[in-house]
C-alpha cells in the first residue's frame, strides 16, 4: 500500500541550530514533492517544491533534498528561530495526479 | 498579496442538515481543491476541479458531497446530509496551473456536526 511517513514525535531544538525533518514514502512515483508549514487551526502554507530530477532546492534558510532511490526527502531549517515552531507537512502527487497526499507532519519546537 | 478566502470560519449544524462551505480562490488560478482535516489527523484530499468539472476525487467524496463554481470567483462544497463524522476542518486550495504546482490554502472552515 502507499505510505508517506514523517516522524510523528515532536522535534525539539535550540534556537540557532539546524532542524532536519524526514519524509519517507513507499509505492509512489512522484513527479515532485512539496513541503508545507501548518500552524494550529490554520491552513497549510507552501514552502518549497522539489522535482524528481532535482537533488536539492534552497530558499533562504530552508533546504530540501530529494532522493528518489531512497524514496526520501529531507527538509532543513538552518539558524532556527522560535518563530519556526510549527508542524511541517510533506506532500506529494503521484505520477499523473494533481491531488496532494500529505504526511501526518512533524511538529518542530524551537527553544529560545 | 492575493490569498484564498473561506466562509464561514466556523459552522455548527445538526446531523442530517445540508451545509455549503464557500471559498474564493486566487483570481488567476486554474485548479481548485477541497481537503479536510479531522482534529489531530492528517490533511486528506477530497476533490479537485478544473475547467468547470471534477478532475479527481477521493473515496471520501461520495454522493453526499458536491462541488460547484457558480460564478467566476466562488467555489463551493456542499454536504447534503451531514453525519457526525463529517466534523472536521475543511480547506479550500487553488493552484496557478501549468505555471506552478504549489497549492495555496485558505484559512479553513471548522464544521461541527452535532
Amino acid at each position: 500500500s502507499q505510505k508517506i511517513e514523517q516522524n510523528s514525535e515532536a522535534l525539539n531544538i535550540q534556537e540557532g541550530k539546524t532542524a532536519t525533518l524526514t519524509c519517507n514514502y513507499t509505492n509512489y512515483s512522484p513527479a515532485y514533492l512539496q513541503w508545507y508549514r501548518q500552524d494550529p487551526g490554520r491552513g497549510p502554507v507552501f514552502l518549497l517544491l522539489i522535482r524528481e530530477n532535482e537533488k536539492e532546492k534552497r530558499k533562504e534558510r530552508l533546504k530540501v533534498t530529494f532522493d528518489t532511490t531512497l524514496k526520501q526527502s529531507l527538509f532543513h531549517i538552518t539558524a532556527s528561530q522560535p518563530a519556526d515552531s510549527a508542524t511541517y507537512l510533506c506532500a506529494l502527487a503521484d505520477t499523473g495526479r494533481r491531488a496532494l497526499t500529505f504526511g501526518s507532519g512533524t511538529r518542530l519546537q524551537v527553544q529560545p | 498579496e492575493p490569498e484564498v478566502t473561506q466562509t464561514p470560519s466556523h459552522q455548527v449544524t445538526q446531523m442530517g442538515q445540508e451545509v455549503i462551505l464557500r471559498c474564493v480562490p486566487i483570481s488567476n488560478h486554474l485548479y481548485f481543491y477541497w481537503y479536510r482535516q479531522i482534529l489531530g489527523q492528517k490533511v486528506e484530499f477530497l476533490v479537485s476541479f478544473y475547467n468547470n468539472e471534477i478532475s479527481e476525487k477521493s473515496e471520501i467524496f461520495d454522493d453526499q458531497f458536491s462541488v460547484e463554481r457558480p460564478d467566476g470567483s466562488n467555489f463551493t462544497l456542499k454536504i447534503r446530509s451531514t453525519k457526525l463524522e463529517d466534523s472536521a476542518m475543511y480547506f479550500c486550495a487553488s493552484r496557478p496551473g501549468l505555471a506552478g504546482y504549489e497549492q495555496y490554502f485558505g484559512p479553513g472552515t471548522r464544521l461541527t456536526v452535532t
